[in-house]
């Protein structure tokens, strides 16, 4: 079907090491969106990528999309306690509205 | 600028009965979705409604359904409660046209007893 399939499932990491969630899809993907939500609270939205091979940077966060759209990847370098949460990517049905599947979400635990 | 507002936070039902959720999403925008997360199933797309009218449905039984006011505030509910309904019922608004960030509020924590 449609699905979104994100691995890992978990990472803990010690603070200062760097991470990264994949995002895989057996389809092509017209977009991607990626997705931090804290512990207790809601997703908040971090980043849509459209274009094949795409790569933005959000501070210490780079999003990538593959070259042929059918993964993602957000890697974090130098993880800080503020980085805990667990991370979601999405697809956008590429057509009206704004229906979101999402992957099954990364969840990041960080020792300080 | 007010974010999305969802009330009330927190629902205790019992099975059997029904529910309303209340959402307003941010000024402007036009689109407002729900979801269901729970830890089993994770984030599912509940219906997403645009100038009043559902523009999109996911894949939940007709106990589950909603509606969007002129204002574009919307509301949820769900009949015939049953113990698997306990979830965080989010709602996201957009502005709605073309795939847009979803801007999601602090959702309803609704538990069936």
């Amino acid at each position: 079907g449609q699905q979104v399939m994100q691995i890992p499932q978990y990472q803990h990491v010690q603070e200062g090491e760097d991470f990264t969630t994949y995002c895989n899809s057996s389809t092509t993907l017209s977009n991607i969106q990626w997705y931090k939500q804290r512990p207790g609270g809601h997703p908040v939205f971090l980043i849509q990528l459209v274009k094949s091979g795409e790569v933005k940077k959000q501070k210490r966060l780079t999003f990538q999309f593959g070259e042929a759209k059918k993964n993602s990847s957000l890697h974090i370098t130098a993880t800080q306690t503020t980085d805990v949460g667990t991370y979601f990517c999405a697809r956008a049905r590429n057509n009206a509205g704004n229906m979101l599947t999402f992957g099954g979400g990364t969840r990041l635990m960080v020792k300080p | 600028k007010a974010g999305v507002t969802q009330t009330p936070r927190y629902l205790i039902k019992t099975r059997g009965q029904q529910v309303t959720l209340s959402c307003s999403p941010i000024s402007g925008h036009r689109s407002v979705s729900w979801y269901q997360q729970t830890p089993g199933q994770g984030l599912q797309f509940l219906f997403e409604y645009f100038s009043e009218t559902q523009r999109n449905k996911g894949n939940f039984p007709g106990r589950f359904s909603g509606r969007q006011f002129s204002n574009s505030r919307s509301e949820m509910n769900v009949s015939t409660l049953e113990l698997g309904d306990s979830a965080l019922y989010l709602c996201a608004s957009s502005l709605g046209t073309g795939i847009q960030p979803q801007h999601f509020g602090d959702g309803t924590r609704l538990s069936i007893l």
